[in-house]
This record gives C-alpha cells, sequence and structure tokens, in this order.
C-alpha cells in the first residue's frame, strides 16, 4: 500500500514565523502535491513536482514556497505566515503523468491542520 | 477553465441508491473525470474515474453524458459507513500546461439509518 505521511496532524504558529510542513511518501512516486483545505472551497492546488529539484504553481502559491531535494520528499514552506494561512494541508503523491488513457491516482496524507496566530 | 459545480450537502437512508451529480461545462477534450471520498480526518481517496459512458467498479458507478459537461456517481445501497464528502476532480496539473485541473467543493453525504 502506498503510504503519504506528514510531520505533523496539527500544528500552531505566530504571524510572522517560517513554517515547514514535511511530506513523505514510500512508492517511488515522480508526482507530489501540495492541497490546503478551506470550507466552502474544497481542495486547492498550492503547488505541485513532477521530478526532484522541479516545482509548478499550481492555484495558490501566493505567499507558499516548496522544496523537493529528494524525490520521497516534499516540502511546503510558508515564509511568513499569515492568519489567512490557517488551513488543512494535504500532501499527495502520483505514480507519473501520462497521455494516454487514465489518469494515475493520487494518495493522500493525513493532512496537517495549521493555526496561525 | 473546466470549473466544477456540485451540491453541498445530500442525505439519504440506508440502503437507498444515492446519486451524486458534478456540473463541469468547460471540460477539455483531454480531461478525465475523476471522484474521491473523503473521510473527517483523513486525506481523500480514490473511488472512480472515467473518460465518457458508463464505468463500474466493486464501489460505485459513474456515469458520463456524450457532452461531457456533467457526470454522476452513483453509489449502490449506501451504508452508515458511506457518510464522507465526495469530491469530482476535471482535469490534470500537467507541467508546463497551466493550470487546467479543478477538484469541486464537495458533496458531504449524509447516511441515516
Amino acid at each position: 500500500d502506498v503510504k503519504v505521511t506528514q510531520s505533523s496532524r496539527y500544528l500552531v504558529k505566530r504571524t510572522g514565523e517560517k513554517v515547514f510542513l514535511e511530506c513523505v511518501q514510500d512508492m517511488d512516486h515522480e508526482n507530489m502535491f501540495w492541497y490546503r483545505q478551506d470550507p466552502g472551497l474544497g481542495l486547492r492546488l498550492i503547488y505541485f513536482s513532477y521530478d526532484v529539484k522541479m516545482k509548478e504553481k499550481g492555484d495558490i502559491p501566493e505567499g507558499y514556497s516548496v522544496s523537493r531535494e529528494k524525490k520521497e520528499r516534499f516540502s511546503l514552506i510558508l515564509e511568513s505566515a499569515s492568519t489567512n494561512q490557517t488551513s488543512m494541508y494535504l500532501c499527495a503523491s502520483s505514480l507519473y503523468f501520462i497521455a494516454g488513457p487514465f489518469r494515475e491516482t493520487q494518495y493522500f496524507g493525513p493532512g496537517t491542520r495549521l493555526l496561525v496566530l | 477553465l473546466a470549473k466544477t459545480t456540485q451540491p453541498i450537502s445530500m442525505d439519504s437512508y440506508e440502503g437507498q441508491e444515492v446519486n451524486i451529480t458534478c456540473s463541469h461545462n468547460n471540460i477539455a477534450t483531454n480531461d478525465y473525470i475523476t471522484w474521491y471520498q473523503q473521510f473527517p480526518s483523513q486525506g481523500p481517496r480514490f473511488i472512480i474515474q472515467g473518460y465518457k459512458t458508463k464505468v463500474t467498479n466493486e464501489v460505485a458507478s459513474l456515469f458520463i453524458p456524450a457532452d461531457r459537461k456533467s457526470s454522476t456517481l452513483s453509489l449502490p445501497r449506501v451504508s452508515l459507513s458511506d457518510t464522507a464528502v465526495y469530491y469530482c476532480l476535471v482535469g490534470e496539473p500537467f507541467p508546463n500546461t497551466g493550470n487546467q485541473f479543478y477538484f469541486g467543493t464537495g458533496t458531504s453525504l449524509t447516511v441515516i439509518p
């Protein structure tokens, strides 16, 4: 079974702090994703990565950066946390992007609930 | 851009068939439609995926009309354990193509005994 783990289930930080959210997957997947989930807004893609050191912006990249130094690990960084970044953060991975039939399933971690005071 | 629209919530009694519809009027030719299920305090998990017509697996069926502007997730004979949020996803974030990728806002299904 694919396992995606996130470093913390709950996190409390203060405004202005630099915050690191870590995600690790154990299935040698090429692609990794970071989403935030807010009531009424569903899941919104922040960044994704399709290879080590490669990244691409999603819907809402402002205020975030990412790092992928190793294939299994994808980090989300809040450079200076703000209260409007209080949210549930979900990491996901998938095997690879393919052009033919079907799309690879995304496997999600359990989420990190971040509170910024 | 293929934005998606789903009902916010639905209730159903145990044993009934439940149909959840997702509208995606601007779906692109290459877009697939994928549905995910999310239980409280967990990440979403894959249920079913399709491109056109009907797809069935051991968990659900997915109906997609010829114009592909909507899709319907069908859960046969629901039980209390099917209480969850169901998300419709259209498209996929390919590299270097811009973000043509939308999760719906989710439908909260409550199954009543």
